[in-house]
């Protein structure tokens, strides 16, 4: 079993639209956790950090459950320019960051 | 100043060649890493480096040989690379390593060996 798993993708989805990422963890002691994206031949970009409290900026909202380990990532009323791949990094305490396989969506017009 | 810079931005190298791949910050942060991401997979950690001294190495190979000559810069010694290291190359820093710490990464370096 992988560290961090990641829903497949890819997600295809018109304007307007809202759309859920998830991602679980394997490691119980994992302590933080972050949404980056990453666009095509670019380097990754943190987009969030996940708290247990759940975070929002905008259109995006990330939730972590410590108690399912996965966290979740929304993104409301999708944009052209949302269309990237979507990395879910957990890290543990020795500064170890664990990357998902990513999720790519891409939004249509 | 929030970035990371990584030089070159493109590389090709022979088998045979040694080269560098070098990563600057200045924003204070005392952990830097190296990154390796092949097309179409997420960025594999190869090295962690904290307060200049190496913390992590993931079972790299020799031919890849990092150092870090003071806080804000690290570099990444290659040679006698195979075909199969050709890749993205990223560099990122945190403030420090560890729990909540978010990691900034440079453009990269886009590696080919012939």
């Amino acid at each position: 079993r992988k560290e961090v798993e990641q829903d497949p993708g890819p997600f295809n989805v018109p304007e307007g639209a809202t759309v859920a990422f998830n991602c679980t963890y394997s490691n119980s002691a994992s302590q933080s956790f972050f949404w980056y994206r990453q666009d095509c031949r670019k380097e990754p970009k943190l987009l969030m950090s996940v708290y247990s409290s759940g975070n929002e900026d905008g259109r995006f909202t990330a939730q972590l459950n410590r108690a399912s380990q996965y966290i979740s990532l929304l993104i409301r009323d999708s944009k052209l320019s949302d269309s990237a791949t979507y990395l879910c990094v957990v890290n543990n305490n020795a500064g170890k960051s664990t990357f998902g396989d990513g999720t790519t969506l891409t939004v249509k017009p | 100043d929030t970035e990371v810079t990584q030089t070159p931005k493109h590389l090709v190298m022979g088998m045979t060649n040694k080269k560098s791949l070098k990563c600057e910050q200045h924003m204070g942060h005392r952990a830097m890493y190296w990154y390796k991401q092949k097309a179409k997979k997420p960025p594999e950690l190869m090295f962690v480096y904290s307060y200049e001294k190496l913390s992590i190495n993931e079972s790299v190979p020799s031919r890849f040989s990092p150092e870090c000559p003071n806080s804000s810069l690290l570099n990444l010694h290659l040679h006698a690379l195979q075909p199969e290291d050709s890749a993205l190359y990223l560099c990122a820093s945190s403030f420090l390593t560890g729990a909540n710490t978010e990691a900034f990464f440079g453009q990269g370096t886009r590696l080919t060996v012939v």
